[in-house]
């Protein structure tokens, strides 16, 4: 299983930058990283996937070490809306990686005015 | 384009009473899944399917089973509901690509008395 570690919960203001790290010592060759967003009462949503090195999209960034057994989500400029589970997900999809990730207890992030 | 829709909403039953979950996407995907949430806790894989007709165990398949006749629906049902069942259920679709993006629905509130 291509488990992961992150942190239980973060707090952070408005207007900061928020960087949430995540572990994955045993991700595979084929494993992409994706991270989602969850907020309450409500299905994760796709914030942002990457392979290696660094990731950038209109909401976040995404960094990847060279030996990939670690990612941070960067979240530049964080408002109260920002507040929400995140979690990291290696793996999944692909035949025999199907059900394989898992989700673990997601980062509570809390933004503060 | 809905994306993923989950029926009904919101449902109680009482145990031993047995109820079916549907879900159904319009996004062409070849995997569904399923998972439940309990409070404060991450998602963990219940069932999912790789493709029409076929259907794999996850993380905590005991007491549910599932079925995919149709490429567009994956449906969950429990036999005879436990309180330990009461949770929220949540569907996810995606291409089954190890990029995968999973999608999800809005989730089911379910709770067993």
């Amino acid at each position: 299983l291509a488990k992961t570690t992150q942190p239980i919960s973060m707090d952070s203001y408005e207007g900061q930058e928020v960087n949430i790290t995540c572990s994955h010592n045993n991700i595979a060759t084929n494993d992409y990283i994706t991270w989602y967003q969850q907020f309450p009462s409500q299905g994760p949503r796709f914030i942002i996937q990457g392979y290696k090195t660094k990731v950038t999209n209109e909401v976040a960034s995404l960094f990847i070490p060279a030996d990939r057994k670690s990612s941070t989500l960067s979240l530049p400029r964080v408002s109260l809306s920002d507040t929400a589970v995140y979690y990291c997900l290696v793996g999944g999809g692909y035949n025999t990686n199907a059900g394989k990730s898992t989700f673990g207890d997601g980062t509570t992030l809390t933004v503060k005015p | 384009n809905a994306g993923v829709t989950q029926t009904p909403k919101f449902r109680v039953l009482k145990t031993g009473q047995s109820m079916t979950l549907l879900c159904a996407q319009d996004m062409n995907h070849e995997y569904m899944y399923w998972y439940r949430q309990d409070p404060g806790m991450g998602l963990r894989l219940i069932h999912y399917s790789v493709g029409e007709g076929t259907t794999a165990k996850g993380e905590v398949p005991d007491g549910y089973n599932v079925s995919r006749l149709k490429k567009q629906n994956f449906l969950l049902g429990l036999e005879s509901a436990a309180p330990s069942q009461t949770s929220v259920y949540f569907c996810a679709s995606s291409t089954g690509q190890n990029n995968e993006k999973l999608f999800f629905g809005s989730g089911t509130q379910l709770s067993v008395l």
